[in-house]
């Protein structure tokens, strides 16, 4: 089975700090994403990546930076993190084979921002 | 852009009743494929169903169908004889067929589905 990691369940930060999130798949795939959750709203796309090194903003990048070095690992960065930020976020992967491969979910990150 | 509507933000039925789900979705492609997730209290989002639009016959899994209906970007999810771990908030996607699947997808905002004993 696939494992999507997220390296924390929970997460209570505050206003201006730098947060990482950090994601970890184990099954090899090229594509890796990150979405944020919130009520009422359902999941956006906040940035993807499609190969090492390689990143794409998807609909609501504002106030996000993301890095992967290494295949298995996609992070996400709220370089001065605001209240506005405090939400679900879910990191998920695919194989880069094609459009019909599901995506697979982590568990997700509740952050808050005090 | 695309955009994924759910007009239901939430559904409730007894156990063992079949539940329909709606979804309708805009878009200019033409070849592209959908989706329902469903994530439960526990949080993981699981993949329940795909369909790909160039199939004319809807998709079926166990006891989950899709009415997919391409010329009124409808996507419906059909759920037979319900179970209580059916309960969960239950997402439709979107994802272009270009980009090879690395494009991310679209979501609607959602159907909290509760299923009573």
């Amino acid at each position: 089975d696939v494992k999507v990691t997220q390296s924390s369940r929970y997460l209570v930060k505050r206003t201006g700090e730098k947060v990482f999130l950090e994601c970890v798949q184990d099954m090899d795939h090229e594509n890796m994403f990150w979405y944020r959750q919130d009520p009422g709203l359902g999941l956006r796309l906040i940035y993807f990546s499609y190969d090492v090194k390689m990143k794409e903003k998807g609909d609501i990048p504002e106030g996000y930076s993301v890095s992967r070095e290494k295949k298995e690992r996609f992070s996400l960065i709220l370089e001065s993190a605001s209240t506005n930020q405090t939400s679900m976020y879910l990191c998920a992967s695919s194989l880069g084979q094609g459009a019909n491969q599901p995506q697979h979910f982590g568990d997700g990150t509740r952050l808050s921002i005090l | 852009a695309q955009t994924v509507t759910q007009s239901q933000p939430e559904m409730s039925v007894q156990e063992a009743e079949t539940v329909t789900l709606s979804c309708t979705y805009d878009t200019s492609e033409n070849n592209y494929y959908l989706f329902w997730y469903k994530q439960p209290p526990s949080r993981q989002m699981i993949l329940v169903i795909r369909q790909e639009a160039y199939k004319q016959q809807n998709a079926t899994e166990n006891r989950f169908s899709v009415n997919f209906q391409k010329a009124a970007k409808s996507f419906s999810l059909k759920i037979s004889d319900s179970q209580l771990g059916d309960t969960a908030m239950y997402f439709c996607a979107f994802m272009k067929h270009e980009g090879g699947g690395a494009d991310g997808l679209t979501f609607g905002k959602g159907t909290h589905l509760i299923i009573q004993p």
